[in-house]
Parts: C-alpha cells; sequence; structure tokens
C-alpha cells in the first residue's frame, strides 16, 4: 500500500515563527501536492511539484514557498507564520501513469498559529 | 479553468437506505477524468470511485456508483445500502486530461453525509 506521512498531526506555533510541514511518500511517485483545507472552502492547492527540484504554484501559493530535494520528500515552508494560516495542510502524491491514477494523501496536519 | 459545485454542504441518511449526492462541474474540455474522495472523521482522505469522460457507462464500486451525465455536466455519487463506515465528508474532483500526468485535482467544497443508525 501507499503510504503518504507528514511529520505531525498538530502543531501549534507563534506569529512570524518560521514552520516547516513535512511530506514522505514510499511509492517512488514524482508528483506530490500540498493543499490546505478550510471549512467550507475544500481543498485549495498551494503547491505542487512534478519532479526532484521542480515545483509550480498553486491556487494560494502566497505566504508559503516549498522545497524537493529528494522524490520521496516534499516540504512546506511558511517563512513567517500568521494567523490566517491556520489551517489543515494536506499533502497528497501521485504517479505519472496519467488518466484516472490515484491521488494519495496524508494524514494531515493542522495547524494553529497565535 | 474547472469549477465544483457541491450544492449540499450536509446530508443525513438512515443505515441501509440509499443516498445521492450531487456534483456539476464547469469545463470546456471534451475528455477529463473525475473522482469522488472521501475524508472520514480524523482519517485519510481516500479515492471512492472514477470515471473516465469518453466512457458512457457508469463507473461503480460495490455500493458505490456514479451518474455520470456529461452534457449536463453532472456526476452525482450514489451510495447503496449506507453503513454507520460511510460517515464522512465526500469531495468531488474533476481533473483536466490536458498537459499529461500533473494535471491538478480541482475539489469542491464537500458534502458532509452522517449515517444515522
Amino acid at each position: 500500500d501507499v503510504k503518504v506521512t507528514q511529520s505531525s498531526r498538530y502543531l501549534v506555533k507563534r506569529t512570524g515563527e518560521k514552520v516547516f510541514l513535512e511530506c514522505v511518500q514510499d511509492m517512488d511517485h514524482e508528483n506530490m501536492f500540498w493543499y490546505r483545507q478550510d471549512p467550507g472552502l475544500g481543498l485549495r492547492l498551494i503547491y505542487f511539484s512534478y519532479d526532484v527540484k521542480m515545483k509550480e504554484k498553486g491556487d494560494i501559493p502566497e505566504g508559503y514557498s516549498v522545497s524537493r530535494e529528494k522524490k520521496e520528500r516534499f516540504s512546506l515552508i511558511l517563512e513567517s507564520a500568521s494567523t490566517n494560516q491556520t489551517s489543515m495542510y494536506l499533502c497528497a502524491s501521485r504517479g505519472t501513469a496519467g488518466g484516472t491514477d490515484t491521488q494519495y494523501f496524508g494524514p494531515g496536519t493542522r495547524l494553529t498559529v497565535l | 479553468a474547472q469549477t465544483v459545485t457541491q450544492s449540499q454542504p450536509e446530508m443525513s441518511v438512515q443505515e441501509a437506505e440509499t443516498v445521492t449526492l450531487s456534483c456539476t462541474y464547469d469545463t470546456s474540455e471534451n475528455n477529463y477524468y473525475l473522482f469522488w474522495y472521501k475524508q472520514p472523521p480524523s482519517r485519510q482522505m481516500i479515492l471512492v470511485i472514477r470515471q473516465e469522460a469518453y466512457k458512457q457507462q457508469n463507473a461503480t464500486e460495490n455500493r458505490f456508483s456514479v451518474n455520470f451525465q456529461k452534457a449536463a455536466k453532472s456526476f452525482s455519487l450514489k451510495i447503496s445500502d449506507s453503513q454507520l463506515g460511510d460517515t464522512a465528508m465526500y469531495f468531488c474532483a474533476p481533473r483536466s486530461s490536458l498537459g499529461g500526468a500533473t494535471n491538478k485535482l480541482i475539489f469542491g467544497t464537500g458534502t458532509l453525509l452522517a449515517v444515522q443508525p
């Protein structure tokens, strides 16, 4: 079974702190994604990566950056956390079979910024 | 760009009954893919069912089936013989076929389904 893991289930940080959210997948997938999930807004794509060191902005990249130095690991960075970044963050990965290939999700990190 | 509408924020169904969750979307493409994902309380998001737009036959996975109406751009999910474990948030998510495998899922706002004993 594909496994996507995230470094923390719950995280509490203070305004202005630099925050790292880590995601690791074990299926050698090329594509990895970071979403944030907020009530009534569904999932919104922050950034995605289609290969090592490659990244593309999603729909809401402001205030975030990402890093993909190894194929299995995709990090989301909040350079200076703000209260409006309090949210559930979901990581996902997907192979390049195309078509209806499945996207697998991690368990999520619930981040609270005080 | 594709947009997705799930018009039912919350639904409730009795155990063993059938429920249908609606989804409509907007796209200018002729070929694309459609997915339903399920997120149980405090658990990971998992794929429920998927459909290729070029296929006329509706997809079925055990108790889950879809009613895909391409002209109407509608992709509803039917859950038969509902079980308590079906309680979850359900997301509809189309994806373009253009540009290859890096295409993104576009998620609706979700429908929270509660199965009552």
